[in-house]
């Protein structure tokens, strides 16, 4: 099983600043990697795949990058509907996601 | 645009047996592939496993191999994810979740993945 690391487990920050926030696997994932983000008592939605596509109707100000096993989620200036978990997670082999980054009002 | 729509909350006694039901309108049912996404009180999401309709082909995570079962009735686009031998770890929200964006061509579990439209979550609690 292929094993995602996120970090930081929790990330502070004000609205407009920057967020990084990244994804580690255990082993190649070639470039099949996807982000969601999740709000309290809402289901998960797409922002972004195959590390880098953005899904329909996500703001640009997400953006993915990486390959292999380093990716990269930034949300380049944060508005204050941004703040919630994101996970990410891999297809090769069987999927699994990674263990999330609470992205927190500072 | 593809609409997944659970069953309703769910309190189940350990040892039972749990059936949730996802139903899909909207699109085509039967070249999608289905997941069943759980996540515990306060922790992450977690890939259960998944049914390819047009195939046939389910795949289950070896943690819920022999204690999942995954199906369809596609008279009515409805996918089912069925849990045995409930215990109190399997209180959660139970997610279906599909890949619309591309149209699956084969039964691979790669499809498991990139999910773009999410059921609403079906909240189970286990307990005596």
């Amino acid at each position: 099983e292929i094993v995602l690391t996120q970090s930081p487990a929790t990330l502070s920050l004000s609205p407009g600043e920057r967020a990084t926030l990244s994804c580690r696997a255990s082993q190649s994932v070639s470039s099949f990697l996807a982000w969601y983000q999740q709000k309290p008592g809402q289901a998960p939605r797409l922002l972004i795949y195959d590390a880098s596509n953005r899904a329909t109707g996500i703001p640009a100000r997400f953006s993915g990058s990486g390959s292999g096993t380093d990716f990269t989620l930034t949300i380049s200036s944060l508005e204050p509907e941004d703040f919630a978990v994101y996970y990410c997670q891999q297809r090769n082999n069987w999927p699994t996601f990674g263990q999330g980054t609470r992205l927190e009002i500072k | 645009q593809v609409q997944l729509v659970q069953s309703g909350a769910e309190v189940k006694k350990p040892g039972s047996s749990l059936k949730v039901s996802c139903k899909a309108s909207g699109g085509t049912f039967s070249t999608s592939a289905i997941s069943w996404v759980r996540q515990a009180p306060g922790q992450g999401l977690e890939w259960m496993g998944g049914i390819i309709p047009i195939f046939g082909t389910t795949n289950y995570a070896q943690k819920f191999q022999g204690r999942v079962t995954i199906t369809t009735d596609e008279s009515t686009s409805t996918a089912y994810m069925e849990l045995n031998s409930l215990r109190s770890e399997d209180t959660a929200v139970y997610y279906c979740a599909s890949l619309t964006m591309t149209t699956v061509t084969t039964g691979d579990p790669y499809y498991y993945y990139a999910m773009d439209v999410w059921g609403q979550g079906t909240t189970v609690t286990v307990s005596s």
